[in-house]
């Protein structure tokens, strides 16, 4: 069965500090990996999808950045956090043409201080 | 610009009475629409998804209405209880996307009181 990995699960994090937030996906080859963030009672954003190794698409431009070293791996990351990163980040993957829904990660709580 | 457009934005009832949440969409391109559910710091969790060939499907107590002409799907829970409160997330995605990226409505947070 797949599984996906994300973490760490809680982070707090001054500003201008640099971030790095990890997610692995197992059971699984060549997925559709996307980062979404929650902020405080709100929706779903969509910030990066891939699908691919090195294939990066941005939904919004921002102050983070991802990459995807490799197939089950894709990473989030930030030079110089902002207070307006804070938020609810999560990992999820989904199949290719095929939609079956999107499986999530557990999240990461992200607190800039 | 939202994409899918979901009400209402919390939602409040009785043990054993029904939760109805309501999405509309505009894209005729979106042909799949799963409903997600959050627990409080817990990623969403897949619960119930519908094709655009049937008008309604259930699972249990959770049932997905589809009106294709009306471009409206909606959420019934059925018998609801505490341990439905959670941020229940709408979504939509056209299969030709090969980027397979859903489109969420902004949540509904349900409290159902004992």
């Amino acid at each position: 069965s797949q599984t996906i990995h994300q973490w760490p699960a809680t982070l707090v994090q001054p500003v201008g500090s640099p971030l790095s937030l990890e997610c692995t996906v197992e059971g699984t080859s060549n997925p559709n990996l996307y980062w979404y963030r929650q902020a405080a009672g709100r929706g779903l954003q969509l910030l990066f999808y891939s699908v691919g190794i090195g294939q990066i698409s941005s939904e919004v431009p921002q102050n983070l950045s991802a990459s995807r070293p490799q197939d089950r791996q894709f990473i989030l990351s930030s030079k110089k956090l902002l207070l307006s990163d804070s938020g609810f980040y999560l990992c999820a993957w989904g199949r290719g043409l095929a939609n079956y829904g999107y499986t999530f990660g557990s999240g990461t709580r992200l607190t800039v201080v | 610009q939202q994409q899918v457009k979901q009400s209402p934005q919390s939602l409040i009832v009785q043990k054993g009475g029904i939760s109805i949440i309501n999405c509309a969409y505009e894209n005729t391109a979106f042909d799949y629409f799963p409903w997600y559910q959050q627990f409080p710091g817990k990623g969403p969790a897949l619960l119930i998804a519908i094709r655009p060939d049937v008008s309604e499907k259930k699972e249990g107590r959770f049932t997905i209405s589809f009106n294709k002409s009306a471009k409206q799907f909606s959420l019934h829970i059925m018998d609801s209880q505490p341990g439905d409160s959670a941020t229940y997330f709408c979504a939509a995605s056209p299969t030709w996307n090969t980027g397979n990226q859903f489109y969420f409505g902004t949540g509904t947070s349900l409290t159902v009181i004992p």
